[in-house]
């Protein structure tokens, strides 16, 4: 089956500092890619999501990348913020009737004002 | 339009009680599943539901029950808890047409 791995697990960054997190998927039949963010006590809330017939996609400070070849995917998010601190998960799905989603284990994100 | 609504949303439990937790949307979504979120180890997939009278099972779903009578509810089944079922659960929806799941707030289970 399918199986995410996701780097670093925790990151730290000075305020206004770019943050990348770095994801790897082992099925290449997957072709939906979610990231989520999750605040303390919340449920995760989708950010920005990638599907396989694109590479990129921006939605004003967060991109994702994604490599079908090396089947790897990141989330890059500029100029940040406090209010980004969170922990942050990506996943993989086949999509649509089949999409049950296999996320990663999560990157705690800590901006430093 | 509440979205995914979870309740309660923190139970203590003794070893071998049975409890129900509870999972509503009002989005008609036909997909809807149950994950379990643990230090370290993400969100995994507990059991998944693609409409009323259909269910399935996720990567982890030893010890956890689950039924599908109504689009709009999905209910989570613990019949005997254990200590390694202490987690944070969380259910979530979706069009089977698109991907973009909603998660619930989520229920912290304590079991003791």
């Amino acid at each position: 089956g399918e199986n995410v791995e996701q780097h670093p697990s925790t990151l730290s960054v000075q305020e206004g500092d770019s943050a990348v997190i770095k994801c790897t998927y082992s099925d290449s039949a997957s072709n939906y890619f979610p990231w989520y963010k999750q605040e303390l006590g919340k449920g995760p809330q989708l950010i920005i999501d990638i599907r396989s017939n694109v590479g990129e996609k921006k939605d004003q400070r967060i991109a994702v990348t994604l490599n079908k070849t090396a089947k790897h995917f990141s989330l890059h998010i500029t100029e940040t913020q406090p209010e980004d601190s969170a922990v942050y998960f990506c996943a993989a799905s086949k999509g649509g009737s089949q999409g049950n989603l296999i996320f990663g284990k999560g990157t705690k994100l800590s901006v430093k004002p | 339009n509440a979205g995914v609504t979870q309740t309660p949303k923190f139970q203590v439990l003794k070893t071998g009680q049975s409890m129900t937790l509870q999972c509503a949307q009002d989005m008609n979504h036909e997909y809807m599943s149950w994950y379990r979120q643990d230090p370290g180890m993400g969100l995994r997939l507990i059991h998944y539901s693609v409409g009323a009278g259909i269910t399935d099972q996720g990567e982890v779903p030893n010890g956890y029950n689950v039924s599908r009578s109504t689009t709009e509810d999905f209910p989570l089944r613990l019949l005997s808890a254990a200590p390694s079922q202490t987690s944070v659960y969380f259910c979530a929806s979706s069009k089977l047409d698109q991907e973009t799941q909603y998660f619930g707030p989520g229920t912290r289970l304590l079991v003791l």
